[in-house]
């Protein structure tokens, strides 16, 4: 069966600093993967999005960026984290284009 | 991209009541609706969905109706129960999903 795993759960980090998230998915093989971010009662937004190895879409550009270096292994990162970058980060994914399967979720505070 | 727009963004329920959550989207060319259920802290995860070439679809005190003519859909909830407090989501997708703000639905024993 199909599963994915997202890490750190939680994560504090100083304004300023580096970031990194990691989101792999085992037992399909090319996935499409997603980015979500969820701002504290607030709805899902969409990062970014993957239909292979390499390729890339931003919907929101900002100080983000993600990365897809394998098939089942999508990465967020930031140079430098604003405040506002504080929430909850999702991965998703789906095999073609109908229903998406979240991650357990990342926590991000910014402080 | 899509614009999913979702109300009400609170819902308070009796026990046994129906709870009904809306959903409109403004782009013609989405054709997968799903629904999450989002519990305090939780992942979202999928409680139902519909493809545009069904109108409605039901999955025991669960269904969806979609309308593509005028853009619209709900998830309906029969005979609601405290476990189905929890915030609600619903997305539309031509390719990708966008996802309205959430409703949060709180069902009173």
């Amino acid at each position: 069966s199909q599963t994915i795993h997202q890490w750190p759960a939680t994560l504090v980090q100083p304004v300023g600093s580096p970031l990194s998230l990691e989101c792999t998915v085992e037992g399909t093989s090319n996935p499409n993967l997603y980015w979500y971010r969820q701002a504290a009662g607030r709805g899902l937004q969409l990062l970014f999005y993957s239909v292979g190895i390499g390729q890339i879409s931003s919907e929101v550009p900002q100080n983000l960026s993600a990365s897809r270096p394998q098939d089942r292994q999508f990465i967020l990162s930031s140079k430098k984290l604003l405040l506002s970058d504080s929430g909850f980060y999702l991965c998703a994914w789906s095999v073609g284009r109908y229903g998406y399967t979240f991650g357990s979720g990342t926590r991000l505070t910014v402080v | 991209g899509e614009n999913v727009e979702q109300h009400p963004s609170t819902l308070s329920v009796q026990e046994g009541d129906s709870a009904v959550i809306k959903c409109t989207y403004s782009d013609s060319a989405s054709n997968y609706f799903p629904w999450y259920k989002q519990e305090l802290g939780k992942r979202p995860q999928l409680i139902i969905d519909i493809r545009s070439n069904v109108g409605e679809k039901k999955d025991q005190r669960i269904a969806v109706t979609l309308n593509k003519t005028a853009k619209h859909f709900s998830l309906h909830i029969t005979e609601t129960q405290p476990e189905d407090s929890a915030v609600y989501f619903c997305a539309a997708s031509e390719f990708v999903g966008y996802f309205g703000s959430g409703t949060k639905l709180n069902v009173k024993p």
